[in-house]
């Protein structure tokens, strides 16, 4: 079992409240993801890293933002929760090389209301 | 799709049977990859393809690669009740991964 925690495991929020999705790999990989993953659907690449400071938008447009100040850490945040963020967000990290697979965290399903 | 199709969106097959998942992808890629997902949780790797490879074991797995046709296969052999799972392929290009819409698959007992 690969080291990627993300907390909270679920959350439900009202409409308008900020949140910050945690995720912490303990593998040392510089290669960071966020993907948003509606029950059932295909993963979506909101967000990814390829380091400290390094920061890259992904295909959906999510309204939120990361951060990477530190190799281990890659939170998401939504500065004003809505209902359409209601799905469950995934982190992933990689190592270096060209043929790393993705690590996955289990994941933070978000409930706005 | 951010990547490409994947057929069957469902499978459902008796323990015993293979299960053949195929993939079709978009871009130029330096890999693919299979993942399998549980339900509710994160996706757990299977096993990676190379761009000039065509064909790859792992176990019950065997995967398949075209790159010509920019597709793939995924075959589960003498499959249990246990692999129950969704299935997604991902394409590795540069730096990003793309994952397919997976494949749902049931193996009854």
């Amino acid at each position: 079992e690969a080291d990627i925690y993300q907390t909270p495991r679920y959350l439900v929020i009202g409409t308008g409240k900020k949140i910050t999705l945690e995720c912490s790999q303990t593998m040392g990989h510089d290669k960071m993801y966020w993907y948003q993953q509606d029950p059932g659907m295909e993963l979506h690449l909101i967000h990814y890293s390829y380091g400290v400071n390094s920061t890259e938008k992904g295909d959906l447009s999510s309204e939120s933002t990361v951060s990477r100040i530190r190799t281990e850490h890659f939170p998401l945040t939504l500065e004003s929760a809505r209902p359409s963020h209601t799905s469950q967000y995934l982190c992933a990290s990689r190592g270096q090389g060209l043929r790393s697979p993705l690590h996955f965290g289990n994941g933070t399903r978000l409930t706005v209301t | 799709s951010q990547q490409g199709e994947e057929d069957p969106q469902a499978l459902s097959i008796q323990e015993g049977e293979n299960a053949t998942m195929n993939c079709s992808y978009k871009t130029s890629i330096n890999n693919l990859q299979w993942y399998r997902q549980n339900s509710g949780r994160g996706l757990v790797h299977l096993i990676l393809i190379r761009s000039n490879e065509r064909e790859k074991h792992s176990g019950r797995l065997r995967v398949t690669l075209d790159t010509s046709k920019k597709s793939s296969s995924l075959l589960i052999t003498a499959s249990r009740a246990a692999d129950t799972a969704s299935y997604f392929c991902a394409t590795d290009g540069n730096n990003d991964m793309r994952f397919g819409a997976g494949t749902r698959l049931t193996v009854k007992p």
